[in-house]
């Protein structure tokens, strides 16, 4: 595709329920980064991932959370037990090359996730 | 603590005036600052991207300043625009590998 896809667009959940969020990064981008964004907040960083190397999963809030990717594709940041503070637009962002800091980010339009 | 504060946090303006938006930070060692828009229900859009080298930089009747000693950069909107409502982001990048911080925003709200 011609952006960085994201679905679904919306998810509705119960507190303590599972919830998967998947990203489809721009194809040849070896980047791929997630953030959380509260409402009326700025972006957090959540979790980077660089071709094959180990992620940096630094801005991971708990052990609820986590995120794989295969190879240079699809991403899965899956929160486990949710909570109701979990509640956020969750964004997917990819990036060319290295994924160096100078690498502009393409953004997705994001998972707006609620949970009762 | 690199920290990436903005201003105002919010605007309203008339449509064809123009704004400034303020952008000040601590990020060190410093990379890189970009403005992003962010559109209501959309992920953010890189706007223009400054080295330490670069003062100004301009996108159509966006223009970024960037002062590296104060550590302040702004954001000025020429004849604002209706579609210029948004939330405009603040983003610096220090060297040595990934670490990006994004500020809070500005949500600027251009009227009729």
């Amino acid at each position: 595709g011609a952006g960085v896809s994201q679905s679904p667009s919306n998810k509705v959940t119960e507190k303590g329920k599972d919830v998967e969020l998947r990203c489809d990064p721009i194809s040849g981008h070896t980047a791929l980064y997630w953030y959380r964004q509260r409402l009326g907040q700025g972006l957090e960083f959540l979790i980077y991932f660089q071709g094959n190397s180990a992620p940096d999963k630094s801005g991971l809030p708990s052990d609820r959370f986590s995120a794989e990717r295969t190879g240079e594709s699809v991403s899965t940041l899956t929160i486990q037990r949710t909570q109701q503070e979990d509640s956020a637009v969750y964004l997917c962002a990819s990036s060319l090359a290295s994924g160096r800091a100078e690498d502009t980010q393409y953004f997705g339009p994001g998972t707006r996730l609620t949970v009762l | 603590k690199n920290q990436v504060e903005q201003s105002p946090q919010s605007l309203i303006i008339l449509e064809g005036k123009n704004c400034t938006l303020q952008c000040n930070y601590t990020v060190s060692p410093f990379s890189n600052l970009r403005w992003y828009k962010q559109d209501t229900g959309r992920g953010p859009v890189s706007l223009t991207i400054m080295t330490f080298s670069e003062n100004t930089k301009s996108n159509g009747r966006y223009t970024a300043t960037l002062d590296a000693d104060t550590k302040q950069s702004s954001l000025h909107i020429t004849a604002s625009q209706l579609s210029d409502s948004a939330s405009y982001i603040c983003v610096v990048s220090a060297t040595g590998g990934f670490k990006t911080i994004f500020g809070a925003g500005t949500r600027l709200f251009v009227k009729a």
